[in-house]
């Protein structure tokens, strides 16, 4: 089983729609990360998380908002979709005690027409 | 805040030769430098990291070198195999501002047959 999952996998929206990525780990981290991916651009922060209590914007949380439900789940929000929101979005986690190694969940593909 | 550039985007080798990466990158207190390999369809896996204490670093056929005066790293793949063609990520962080990690733009590696 996955260590960590990102649902939906793919999602298409029209502009102006809210909507929620979700993710969840088993592996017990305590921070957890919102990354997009654009060819060329790498992978930019969106938002951080070292524990439940603590939510910090990344390199580009413009658009976006989060929610950290429990040490297991982490939620992006667009709140109103645009089409240069249309990207892979990463989630990761990792562990204050076993150093600074990032675990990626699979992505979710989000095409905003 | 850091600024970290990856060359070059596209890297075509044939089976068994080798593969260089290049990054740098722009904040002297940069202190780690992890290298991820993205295979398609999934998420970015750390492959090798190294810390500004270490000029070098070497796993089975992957090694990583730093030069922390010029401020750049290297990513170095010999007897390269069809299975390392992936795309790979550097990146930059200060450890000890709990883990952000600075991407570079990718480069895809094809290995042909």
């Amino acid at each position: 089983d996955a260590d960590v999952t990102q649902t939906p996998r793919n999602r298409i929206t029209k502009t102006g729609k809210r909507i929620m990525l979700e993710c969840s780990q088993t592996k017990g981290h305590d921070r957890m990360y919102w990354y997009r991916q654009d060819p060329g651009l790498g992978l930019r922060l969106i938002y951080y998380s070292f524990d439940v209590k603590d939510i910090n914007k990344g390199e580009i949380s413009d658009g976006y908002s989060v929610s950290r439900q429990a040490q297991a789940k982490f939620s992006l929000s667009l709140e109103s979709a645009i089409p240069n929101q249309t990207a892979l979005y990463f989630c990761a986690t990792s562990d204050l005690l076993g150093g600074e190694t990032q675990y990626f969940g699979p992505g979710t593909r989000l095409l905003v027409l | 805040g850091e600024n970290v550039e990856q060359h070059p985007s596209t890297l075509s080798v044939q089976e068994g030769d080798s593969a260089v990466i290049k990054c740098t990158y722009s904040d002297s207190a940069s202190n780690y430098f992890p290298w991820y390999k993205q295979e398609l369809g999934k998420g970015p896996q750390l492959i090798i990291d190294i810390r500004s204490n270490v000029g070098e670093k070497k796993d089975q056929r992957i090694a990583v070198t730093l030069n922390k005066t010029a401020k750049h790293f290297s990513l170095h793949i010999t007897e390269t195999q069809p299975e390392d063609s992936a795309v790979y990520f550097c990146a930059a962080s200060i450890a000890a501002a709990g883990n952000k990690l600075t991407f570079g733009g990718g480069t895809r590696v094809l290995v042909k047959p």
